[in-house]
Parts: C-alpha cells; structure tokens; sequence
C-alpha cells in the first residue's frame, strides 16, 4: 500500500496570507496526485489532479507542484471561503489519502 | 449538473446488515467507475469499494472484502452498497464519488472529480 502522510496535521493562516501544504508518499507515484477540499458537511470538492491542474472553475489562486513522493498545495492568498480540510489521493497504485490538513484562520 | 446523492445510513447493531444507495444525475453514469469511500470518526479518508463502468468489474478494501457488495444499477443510475456482518470499525459516514474514467488499468486508477455529501453509518449495540 502506498502511504501518504500531509503534513503539517494543521496550519494557522491569516486572510491574504499564503498557505503552503504538504503531501508526500511512501513511493514514486509519477504525479498521479489530487487534491481535495473538505468542509464539515458536505461533499470534498476536487481541486486539483494531475498533480497541477487545476479543476475548471477552481480559483488561480490554488496551484499545485511536485512529482515522484513530494506534492505541495499552495493558496497563495486565503480568502475567508478557503478555510477547512484538504486531502492529498494518490491514485498510480490503486487508491489511498492522506490524512488531511485542517486549515484555519489565524 | 452532476449530482450524487447518497442515502440509507443509520444505527445498526454489531453484525446487522445495512444498504446505502447513491441516485446519480447529470452525467452517463454507467460509463463511469464509482465508489464508496469512508471516514471513521478522527481518521483520515479510506477508499472501500469501487465498480468499474461498463462491464461489471470490482475491487474491495481487505478491510470489507467478504461482508461488503458493490453493485450499480446503470438503468436506475444508482450505486449501492451492501453492508453485512457490519462492525463497531465501520462506523464512519459514508460517501459515494464518481472516478473521472470507466475502470482502473492495472493499478493506475483515477481521481474523484464528484462526491456525495456522505450518509453516516453507526454500528452500536
């Protein structure tokens, strides 16, 4: 099984600032990476795959980079909306997640 | 639009049975692959079952493999989940969520471009 471990656990962020999130897997998984936002009560919403590419209708301000077993998540400037769970899903050796990093207002 | 509606969570005692459904819209559901994915109460995200699109192909967790059944009724275009022998570790809401391709090609499988909002499951006696 391929192990994904994000980290940090949590991250304390003020509105405007960038929020940088980290991902990284227990093996090389090319770049066969999403990304998910989840808030409390409804459905995570996909953000990015390809390891950076972006869903359409995803914001700009949400990017993606690495490839192989570091992944990062960048926000580059929070807005009030952008406060709650994110995911990291490898999905080259069947499928696992991360743990998730909760993202909250400084 | 697509929509993914999941339902039928509830309380269940320790080796009772329970069947969820998800009732898709707004997509060709059956050239899809679709899954069921859970998170347990402070754990993270655990993918438990998938059906392939098109010709019936399935793939279990070990964690659920012999007491949990996939099936999809493309003509209702609805996914279900058969949950039988159930335990106090399968308590966890529940979402359903559609893969961007039919099937898994070997191992290399896929993203999930819509979820559910989830159905909570609870097995207490």
């Amino acid at each position: 099984e391929t192990v994904m471990t994000q980290s940090p656990a949590t991250l304390s962020v003020s509105p405007g600032e960038r929020a940088t999130l980290s991902c990284r897997a227990s093996q090389s998984i090319s770049s066969n990476l999403a990304w998910y936002q989840h808030k409390p009560g409804q459905a995570p919403r996909l953000l990015i795959y390809g390891a950076s590419t972006r869903t359409p209708g995803i914001p700009a301000r949400f990017s993606g980079s690495g490839s192989g077993t570091e992944f990062t998540l960048t926000i580059s400037s929070l807005q009030s909306e952008d406060f709650a769970v994110y995911f990291c899903q490898q999905y080259n050796y069947l499928i696992t997640f991360g743990r998730g990093t909760r993202l909250e207002i400084k | 639009e697509v929509q993914l509606l999941d339902s039928g969570g509830g309380l269940v005692q320790p080796g009772g049975s329970l069947r969820l459904s998800c009732a898709a819209s707004g997509f060709a559901f059956s050239s899809y692959a679709m899954s069921w994915v859970r998170q347990a109460p402070g754990k993270g995200l655990e993918w438990v079952c998938g059906v392939a699109g098109g010709p019936d192909s399935t793939w279990y967790a070990d964690s659920v493999k012999g007491r949990f059944t996939i099936s999809r009724d493309n003509s209702k275009n609805t996914l279900y989940l058969q949950m039988n022998s159930l335990r106090a570790e399968d308590t966890a809401v529940y979402y359903c969520a559609k893969g961007s391709l039919p099937y898994c090609t070997g191992v290399l499988c896929y993203e999930f471009d819509y979820w559910g909002p989830g159905t909570l499951v609870t097995v207490s006696s």
